[in-house]
């Protein structure tokens, strides 16, 4: 699978826009693009997923480059509550369907 | 309605003894895993199992046996615990080859 890069740790006023960035530029064909939550150490949390056109549900929207070799997690209007760890994860769709973490990103939303 | 629980939340032990680690799910999915974050919080897959049939097997001691009586059910067992085993065990499942897994709360394991 592939393997992401993300910023250690970013702010975000509340109210405001947090955009999240992944590289994954040695990404292939059929991998999807997943985000994951951590909040203060409880269990992780989907978020969303996509494999080349921008999707979007009730808590972000994503982003993909036309060549895939990137993306943005969008959630548009943060909140106290969206303070956690954010997790890029590049995941094929045949095989043991195994997700591999890297260190994410510490998202912080200030008040 | 906790989609997918652990018990206990919370294991102080001691070095060499054997312990376990329930997790069930009541989601009708087929794959369970289990994951471990250590102090630094790296999350990795340890096992994995799909309808009571092992799938995944990461390197992992084989003083941890995985049990899956169900395939609402994957309990871990660990044997001789040792200090580096301290870390937090989180369990998920997923329908097979589906998107996004489901996690539980996570059990802090602490080894004295």
């Amino acid at each position: 699978d592939a393997k992401t890069t993300q910023p250690p740790s970013m702010d975000c006023a509340e109210g405001r826009a947090a955009n999240l960035p992944c590289n994954h530029s040695t990404i292939s064909g059929n991998e999807y693009v997943y985000w994951y939550r951590q909040i203060h150490s409880q269990g992780p949390q989907y978020i969303i997923h996509g494999l080349k056109n921008n999707e979007t549900n009730e808590m972000a929207s994503l982003i993909i480059t036309e060549d895939r070799k990137s993306s943005t997690l969008i959630l548009p209007h943060a909140t106290l509550r969206d303070t956690a760890v954010y997790y890029c994860i590049v995941r094929g769709t045949s095989g043991t369907y195994k997700y591999i973490f890297g260190t994410g990103t510490r998202l912080k939303v200030l008040a | 309605d906790t989609a997918v629980s652990q018990t206990p939340k919370y294991l102080v032990t001691q070095m060499g003894n054997d312990k376990s680690i329930k997790c069930e799910q009541n989601l009708g999915h087929d794959t369970m895993y289990w994951y471990k974050q250590d102090s630094k919080k790296f999350l990795k897959i340890m096992f994995s199992y799909n309808n009571k049939e092992l799938i995944i097997n990461e390197t992992v001691p084989n003083r941890f046996s995985p049990k899956s009586p169900d395939k609402a059910h994957l309990n871990l067992h660990i044997n001789s615990l040792e200090l580096g085993d301290s870390a937090v065990y989180f369990c998920a499942s997923s329908p097979l080859g589906a998107y996004e897994q489901y996690f539980g709360p996570g059990t802090r394991l602490t080894v004295t």
